[in-house]
């Protein structure tokens, strides 16, 4: 199956920094999912990008499409110590990515 | 909250028996999948399933099976359990948005 590569693999923070991650496929994708596990949790949905240069927002965070549908980004602005977790893109046959972990300094 | 199950929650087990984890939805989704996940790592894709009948294999799909008898039920199958299956067995469905069962942690001695 198509495979995603996601970066940086760890990333470590001081609260207020901001934070990103990168999904990037070598194939167009219809679709890219992202999802948050908190440690010791199973991952949850945050939310589904499907049109080009797409940009959607949720208070602190931005996701982003990539205008030829290969790549996305997940941007947290001002991050807290409740956005520690795990980040993952998933490509649209559910096959994910190895996730970016973060940590927050308080 | 979504409703989709898993049980055991917990399973310690010895080499060589053969294991059923079991996963059910109540959403109605067509689209099921296993993932096998260690603590803190990638989520590696075992099964898939887009309906009745209808099963495939991800990447990690050689020592188990799946089958899809029922939209709601997917179990899946380890046929002879080894120490290399300690893990979570993730298992979820998908309609808009993925829906994450709570996982079966196996640990096999």
């Amino acid at each position: 199956g198509q495979q995603v590569m996601q970066i940086p693999q760890y990333q470590h923070v001081q609260e207020g920094e901001d934070f990103t991650t990168y999904c990037n496929s070598s194939t167009t994708l219809s679709n890219i999912q992202w999802y948050k596990q908190r440690p010791g949790g199973h991952p949850v949905f945050l939310i589904q990008l499907v049109k080009s240069g797409e940009v959607k927002k949720q208070k602190r965070l931005t996701f982003q499409f990539g205008e030829a549908k290969k790549n996305s980004s997940l941007h947290i602005t001002a991050t807290q110590t409740t956005d520690v977790g795990t980040y993952f893109c998933a490509a649209d046959d559910m096959r994910f990515g190895a996730g970016t972990r973060l940590t927050v300094k308080p | 909250e979504a409703d989709i199950y898993q049980t055991p929650r917990y399973l310690v087990i010895g080499t060589g028996k053969k294991i059923t984890l079991e996963c059910s939805q109540t959403m109605g989704h067509d689209k099921m999948y296993w993932y096998q996940q260690d603590p803190g790592m990638e989520l590696h894709l075992i099964h898939y399933s887009y309906g009745v009948n209808s099963t495939e294999k991800g990447d990690l799909s050689s020592e188990s099976t799946v089958s899809r008898i029922r939209t709601e039920h997917f179990p899946l199958t380890l046929e002879s359990a080894r120490p290399s299956h300690t893990s979570q067995y993730l298992c979820a469905s998908r309609g808009y948005e993925q829906f994450f069962g709570p996982g079966t942690r196996l640990t096999v001695l």
